[in-house]
Parts: structure tokens; C-alpha cells; sequence
């Protein structure tokens, strides 16, 4: 198993460009998150998806649009890249079944730079 | 919303026993997570507490006190491997049928000196 994946592992824009960050999850996980980590902080909520077909905004959604392709897919779009974008970005599953721990498996993250 | 605090820096050396602090404030609450994070690299689980009390895994246990908000991460017996970020994380439900979410605290930098 690979568990979570994420590509690309690096890139760098310029302000005002577009990107799709891709996560693809082999758990059969229902739940799938999309994380910012800034520097020396800890992670910030962007948008989760409880399972297939359904988003929802989290903490910091402003800027970006996401998309649950089907139970193993989960992209995050960037429709006009800024520079208080620049962080790395981590996607996440979980079985999210009720009794569990929630525990959520996180992919190896995308380095994200904005000029 | 919620709101967690936990240390910003821990020293310890090789071999002693080190507690990460962390409280919170939190509506929806359902458990106290703890997470650990290398330099570079991705977050992976450590602990779940739901429940008040203690929870031991080999050499990392986990303590929750719902009544004062508060739990621990206690780390024994220090490896140098062990140096890294450690993040208490509140497993909260915003409202009825949406999901559980992760609200996570602003990491402890843990350094274990030889």
C-alpha cells in the first residue's frame, strides 16, 4: 500500500497562476483533508471532504476551490495564486468511523512557492 | 472556535522522560490527539485520548483530563530519534452531521541532546 500520495512534491508559481495539487489514497479511507502548514506553525484546515461527494470549508478555504473526484481522489485548486499562499500543503485520510481514534494518515506534503 | 496552547520548545537529553503540555478550548470535543513531525517530513499519529486517563504506547503515553481541558504527551527513556515537532490536535464536530475535524496547536520542538 502507499498510502497517501501527493503530487507534485515541489513547485513554484507566479502570483496570479493556477495550479491543481492531486492526493490519491489507497485505504478505501471515506474522509480526505486538505492542511497548511506555515512555517513553525501547525496545521490549518483548507477544506475536508467526509466522503465521496460531499466538500466542506475549514479554517482557511479563502483562495482555493477542491474537488472529490471519486472515494480515492481528493484535488486542491488554486485559481490565482498569491504569495501568502507559499506553505506546504498536506493532504489526509481517515477511516473517520464512529468509536475509532479519527487518526488521519498524511501524504509527504507539496512544497509551494509564490513569486 | 478552538484555541489549544502547548510549549513552544522542549530540551531534554538522551535517556530522561520529557511531558509536552497542552490545553485547550474547544466546543464540539469529542478526544485529544497527538501527532509527531520530522523535520521535512509528514505528520504520523501517536496517541488518541477520548477518555480521561492515561494511555501508555511502549514509550510514549498520552493523558487527557476532559473536566480541565488539559492533556500531556509524556515521552520515556528519549532517543535521539526522537527529536522533533510534537502537536496535541482537538477531534472536534462543528455541528450535528458534519464531520470531525482536526484543530491542531501550534507544535512543541522537541530537542534531545546526546
Amino acid at each position: 500500500n502507499a498510502g497517501v500520495t501527493q503530487t507534485p512534491k515541489f513547485q513554484v508559481l507566479k502570483t496570479g497562476q493556477s495550479m491543481t495539487l492531486q492526493c490519491a489514497q489507497d485505504m478505501n479511507h471515506n474522509s480526505m483533508y486538505w492542511y497548511r502548514q506555515d512555517p513553525g506553525m501547525g496545521l490549518r484546515l483548507i477544506y475536508y471532504s467526509a466522503s465521496e461527494g460531499t466538500t466542506d470549508k475549514g479554517e482557511v478555504p479563502n483562495g482555493y476551490n477542491v474537488s472529490r473526484l471519486n472515494k480515492r481522489e481528493f484535488s486542491l485548486r488554486l485559481e490565482s495564486a498569491a504569495p501568502s499562499q507559499t506553505s506546504v500543503y498536506f493532504c489526509a485520510s481517515s477511516e473517520a468511523r464512529a468509536g475509532s481514534s479519527y487518526e488521519q494518515y498524511f501524504g509527504p506534503g507539496t512544497r509551494l512557492t509564490v513569486t | 472556535g478552538q484555541s489549544l496552547e502547548q510549549p513552544s520548545e522542549v530540551t531534554a537529553v538522551e535517556g530522561a522522560i520529557v511531558q509536552i503540555n497542552c490545553t485547550y478550548q474547544t466546543s464540539g470535543f469529542y478526544g485529544l490527539s497527538w501527532y509527531q513531525q520530522h523535520d521535512g517530513g509528514a505528520p504520523t499519529f501517536l496517541s488518541y485520548n477520548a477518555l480521561d486517563g492515561l494511555e501508555e504506547t511502549g514509550r510514549f503515553s498520552s493523558f487527557l483530563s476532559r473536566s480541565d481541558s488539559y492533556g500531556y504527551l509524556l515521552l520515556q527513556e528519549l532517543q535521539m530519534k526522537d527529536s522533533a515537532s510534537y502537536f496535541c490536535a482537538v477531534s472536534v464536530q462543528i455541528s450535528s452531521g458534519s464531520a470531525r475535524q482536526l484543530t491542531f496547536g501550534s507544535g512543541t520542538q522537541l530537542t534531545v541532546l546526546p
